[in-house]
């Protein structure tokens, strides 16, 4: 069963709008930290923010938001006022207390940011 | 500038041909892990290392090989490549393990085998 499952594949957007991306984890441990991270078209990985299972309050940092609601194990980003630049590959991330202590991907969504 | 240096950007190799690829990091990060990426698979972890000298094996580490003989190097050894292992490749690095440390990412490698 996966872990991370991010259900949209690609989307696209009209500039200037406020984008979700979702995402849903799978995990047994009370203890776990989500990231969200950004791979542009050249290619690197870029970390955007993160979400403590023990975090009282949703992670913001500038233009993105993390929609965190750990009852229904969904941790949904949330782009403000997007811009053509967030067009990219987007993924969502999170990490268990394993033995190999990895951080397991979801296999990402597309966004597109339309002028 | 704190970062994960990752050498080469791109490669084309043959087959069977022993290739290394490099992995430096200046943030005294005691995790180190490297990852390919696949379309349609996502990232895969290959091996990864929690210190100096202690390595273990990822999800797909078959035709990979490791070594941390220092804490900010941990080089990716392919020692005869195939086909197979044509992906685009990361490593990371996180500062220890823990659920709230994200990873710092390397620029990736992009290897074609032929």
């Amino acid at each position: 069963a996966q872990k991370i499952t991010q259900t949209q594949p690609g989307m696209f957007v009209q500039e200037k709008e406020a984008v979700t991306l979702d995402c849903t984890y799978d995990t047994s441990d009370p203890s776990y930290g989500l990231f969200w991270y950004k791979q542009p078209s050249s290619g690197e990985m870029i970390f955007l923010i993160y979400q403590g299972s023990y975090d009282q309050q949703n992670a913001t940092e500038g233009r993105y938001s993390l929609n965190f609601q750990k009852a229904r194990k969904s941790a949904n980003l949330v782009i403000s006022a997007s811009q053509l630049g967030d067009s990219a590959m987007y993924f969502c991330a999170m990490r268990e207390p394993k033995r190999d202590d990895k951080i397991i991907f979801g296999k990402g969504t597309r966004l597109h940011i339309l002028p | 500038e704190a970062q994960v240096t990752q050498n080469p950007r791109y490669l084309i190799t043959v087959t069977g041909k022993k290739l290394t690829v490099t992995c430096s990091q200046n943030m005294n990060h005691e995790y180190m892990s490297w990852y390919r990426q696949d379309p349609g698979l996502g990232l895969r972890q290959i091996y990864y290392s929690m210190n100096v000298e202690v390595t273990d094996k990822g999800d797909v580490p078959e035709g990979y090989k490791v070594s941390r003989k220092e804490k900010r190097n941990f080089p990716l050894i392919l020692e005869s490549p195939s086909p197979n292992q044509t992906s685009l490749y990361f490593c990371a690095s996180s500062l220890s393990r823990g659920t709230n440390y994200g990873y710092t990412f390397g620029s990736g490698t992009r290897l074609t085998v032929v």
